[in-house]
């Protein structure tokens, strides 16, 4: 069965600090991994898609990695800011838009 | 890409009645898709919104419990019929653009059952 799996399910930080959100999947097969923004209240927002020959791929202060040996992925957030709070999704693409694969998100809370 | 706007944003409803959650997206998309989302949980692919035709509904999902139109390439229609406290939710749509890596979200209909 398809799984995509997030940690930490939550995570409080202070506003200027890194952090780190980690995504394993066991989809098969596999086209591409993607990270979406989810505030409040919002539908998500694409942050970065990779592909199976992608390492990493950077959308501002965010940037993805991707082992496609391991089958696992992290969204690093450098110099948080108070905006960044809402939770982050990760989803796997077997092919197709129909073909996705959610992971339930980290929820992350900016502290000032 | 593709901005989807969705209404109404929130609704608070009667076990036994319907709703029928509207979805515009402001330029023309390849597919569209209905999804749920529960408190703390991932999106669940509810179906594929055909144009002109019915649509491709997912394991656990039927048509006449989510009966769903998309008349043209724009808009589509999601109603939730007969509802009960277990189908309160975040309905959300989405859209993908001439590259299905290109996927949009509207905001989502928070539904409450009573």
């Amino acid at each position: 069965k398809n799984q995509v799996e997030q940690s930490p399910q939550s995570l409080i930080i202070l506003e200027g600090k890194n952090c780190t959100l980690q995504c394993n999947y066991t989809v098969s097969p596999f086209s591409n991994l993607r990270w979406y923004k989810q505030d409040t209240g919002r539908g998500p927002v694409s942050l970065t898609i990779m592909t199976f020959s992608e390492n990493t791929k950077s959308n501002g202060r965010y940037t993805a990695t991707l082992d496609a040996d391991t089958k696992q992925s992290s969204l690093h957030i450098t110099a948080s800011q108070l905006s960044d709070s809402a939770s982050y999704i990760c989803v796997v693409s077997g092919g197709g838009a129909d073909g996705l694969t959610f992971g339930k998100g980290t929820h992350l809370i900016i502290q000032p | 890409s593709a901005v989807i706007s969705q209404k109404p944003s929130r609704d608070i409803c009667q076990r036994g009645t319907s709703l029928t959650i509207q979805c515009q997206v402001d330029s023309q998309v390849t597919m569209m898709f209905w999804y749920r989302q529960q408190p703390g949980q991932s999106l669940t692919l509810i179906a594929t919104a055909n144009q002109g035709s019915e649509a491709t509904y997912e394991s656990g999902f039927v048509i006449d419990k989510f009966p769903i139109s998309r008349p043209n390439l724009t808009f589509s229609t999601l109603t939730v019929s007969n509802m009960s406290p277990e189908d309160s939710s975040i309905y959300l749509c989405s859209g993908t653009g001439a590259n299905t890596y290109e996927q949009y979200f509207g905001p989502g209909t928070r539904l409450t059952v009573t």
